[in-house]
C-alpha cells in the first residue's frame, strides 16, 4: 500500500492555459474521488468514479473541467482556459468499496495557482 | 441535506492542556461521521469514524468523539495537548447513498503552544 499518489505537486500557470492533473489510487481501490479546496475552507466534492465509470459530477464541475479514468485505474483531471478562480488545491481520494465505513485515503493533492 | 458546522475556525491551547473541537452535524438519516486532520503539505488523514456503533469513538494520537442525537453534535477531544497536534481539523458527514460522498466542514486550526 503505497498510497494515493498526485502528480504534479504544485502547478502555476497563466490564465487562459489548460492544465492537467494525475491521480493514482491505491491498487484495487475501485472507488475515486476528486476534490477541491480553497483557502481557509473544507474540501468540496467534484467528482466520483467507479473503475471507469464516472457516476457522479457536482454542479463546481463547470465545462471546462473534465475527469476520466480511462482503465479504472489512475485518474486525469483536465481544466481548459483556467481563471483565477480555478486556484485551489486539488485533491484525490480512492476508496475500495462504497461502504461508508470504509474510509477514503486522500493523496497529498496538487496546488494550483492561476496567475 | 447533510451538512456539518464547525463551531470554532480557530482552537489554541497550551500543550498538556485538554483539547476540545466542536462540531454539529445536520441530517435526515442517521449519518456516518468523521474527524480528519490536516497537517501542513500533508494529505488528509482519518482521526476517527462513527457509523452507528459505539457512541463514543477511539480514534489515533489519543482522540476520541462521542456521537449526541439529541444535541446533533460530534464534539473532538483530547485529554492532553501536543505540540505535533497543530493543524486543521475536520468534522465529516458521509452522504447516504452508497459510494462515500463525504461532506466536509469549514475546518477548525488547531494552534497548540509551549
Amino acid at each position: 500500500d503505497t498510497g494515493v499518489s498526485q502528480d504534479p505537486r504544485h502547478k502555476i500557470t497563466k490564465r487562459g492555459q489548460n492544465v492537467t492533473f494525475r491521480c493514482d489510487p491505491i491498487s484495487e481501490h475501485n472507488r475515486l474521488y476528486w476534490y477541491r479546496q480553497t483557502l481557509g475552507q473544507g474540501p468540496e466534492f467534484l467528482t466520483y468514479f467507479q473503475n471507469e465509470a464516472q457516476l457522479e459530477k457536482s454542479r463546481l464541475l463547470s465545462d471546462r473541467f473534465s475527469a476520466e479514468r480511462p482503465k479504472g485505474s489512475f485518474s486525469t483531471l483536465e481544466i481548459q482556459r483556467t481563471e483565477q478562480g480555478d486556484s485551489a488545491m486539488y485533491l484525490c481520494a480512492s476508496s475500495p468499496t462504497g461502504d461508508t465505513r470504509s474510509p477514503l485515503h486522500f493523496g497529498n493533492g496538487t496546488r494550483l495557482t492561476v496567475t | 441535506a447533510q451538512s456539518v458546522t464547525q463551531l470554532d475556525s480557530h482552537v489554541s491551547v497550551s500543550e498538556g492542556t485538554p483539547v476540545l473541537l466542536r462540531c454539529n452535524y445536520s441530517s435526515s438519516y442517521s449519518p456516518s461521521l468523521f474527524w480528519y486532520v490536516q497537517h501542513p503539505n500533508k494529505g488528509l488523514q482519518l482521526l476517527l469514524k462513527y457509523t452507528s456503533a459505539a457512541t463514543l469513538v477511539k480514534g489515533i494520537n489519543g482522540f476520541e468523539a462521542e456521537f449526541k442525537k439529541s444535541e446533533t453534535s460530534f464534539h473532538l477531544t483530547k485529554p492532553s495537548a501536543h505540540m505535533s497536534d497543530a493543524a486543521e481539523y475536520f468534522c465529516v458527514v458521509s452522504e447516504p447513498g452508497g459510494y462515500n460522498k463525504l461532506i466536509f466542514g469549514a475546518g477548525t486550526r488547531l494552534a497548540v503552544h509551549p
